[in-house]
C-alpha cells in the first residue's frame, strides 16, 4: 500500500484556507492521522480516525474522507502553521511523503 | 505528565550497531505499544517497527528485519532499539512514539524528542 500526499508543498496567504490531500492505494476505511512538524521540532498528532481532532488542536484544522481519499483543511492559515504535514495510516503503518506548507 | 526521553546523540562507524533508548514516565508503560520512526536529514517520517510492551512481541516492515531488534525493559519502563550493521544512509533522527495496541487506536500521540545518529568513517 502507498500513501501519497499533494501537493508536496504549498505556499498560502494568512488567512487562506488551504487543503491538503492523501490518497491511500487501497482502502483503509478511516484508519488516517494527520501529524504537524514545524522545522526543527518532533511531530504532533493533529488529526486521528481521519476526522477527529486531537485534544488541544486548534479548531481551525479539520480533516475529512474515508477509504482511499483524505484532506486536511487549514481554514484560515496562521504563521504558526508554517510546518510539514504528514498524513499516517495506521492499520498497517506507513506515512505520507508530507507536504511543505509556507507563508507567501 | 506523559513524556518519553530518549538517550543522546551517537556518532558511529559504518557496520556497527547503534542502541537508542526510550525512557517511559507519566503513564502506564505496558499499556503502550512503543513505536520507533526515523527521518534523515531533510527526508520525511520513516517506521521501523512496534514492540509490545506488555509481551514483548515486536513488528518491523520486510525492510528492517534482520537489522533491527526492539527490546524493552519494564522495571525501569525503557524501550529500546538497536539497529546493526549501519550504512551511511541510515544518518538520521530516531523517535520513539507511542500508541495504544489496539488497531483503531495506533496512531502516535505522544513523541521522543528525537536521537541523533550519525553514521561516518
Amino acid at each position: 500500500i502507498q500513501m501519497t500526499q499533494s501537493p508536496s508543498s504549498l505556499s498560502a496567504s494568512v488567512g487562506d484556507r488551504v487543503t491538503i490531500t492523501c490518497r491511500a492505494s487501497q482502502d483503509i476505511t478511516n484508519y488516517l492521522a494527520w501529524y504537524q512538524q514545524k522545522p526543527g521540532k518532533v511531530p504532533k498528532l493533529l488529526i486521528y480516525s481521519a476526522s477527529t481532532l486531537q485534544s488541544g488542536v486548534p479548531s481551525r484544522f479539520s480533516g475529512s474522507g474515508f477509504g482511499t481519499d483524505f484532506t486536511l483543511t487549514i481554514s484560515s492559515l496562521q504563521p504558526e502553521d508554517v510546518a510539514t504535514y504528514y498524513c499516517q495510516k495506521y492499520n498497517s503503518i506507513l506515512f505520507g511523503g508530507g507536504t511543505k506548507v509556507e507563508i507567501k | 505528565q506523559v513524556q518519553l526521553m530518549q538517550s543522546g546523540h551517537e556518532v558511529k562507524k559504518p557496520g556497527a550497531s547503534v542502541k537508542v533508548s526510550c525512557k517511559a514516565s507519566g503513564y502506564t508503560f505496558s499499556g503502550y505499544y512503543i513505536h520507533w520512526v526515523r527521518q534523515a536529514p531533510g527526508q520525511g517520517l520513516e517506521w521501523m517497527g512496534w514492540i509490545n510492551t506488555n509481551n514483548g512481541d515486536t513488528n518491523s516492515p520486510q525492510k528492517f528485519l534482520g537489522r533491527v531488534t526492539m527490546t524493552r525493559d519494564t522495571s525501569i519502563s525503557t524501550a529500546y532499539m538497536q539497529l546493526s550493521r549501519l550504512r551511511s544512509d541510515d544518518t538520521a533522527v530516531y523517535y520513539c512514539a507511542r500508541s495504544r495496541g489496539e488497531v483503531v487506536r495506533r496512531y502516535f500521540d505522544y513523541w521522543g524528542q528525537g536521537t541523533l545518529v550519525t553514521v561516518s568513517s
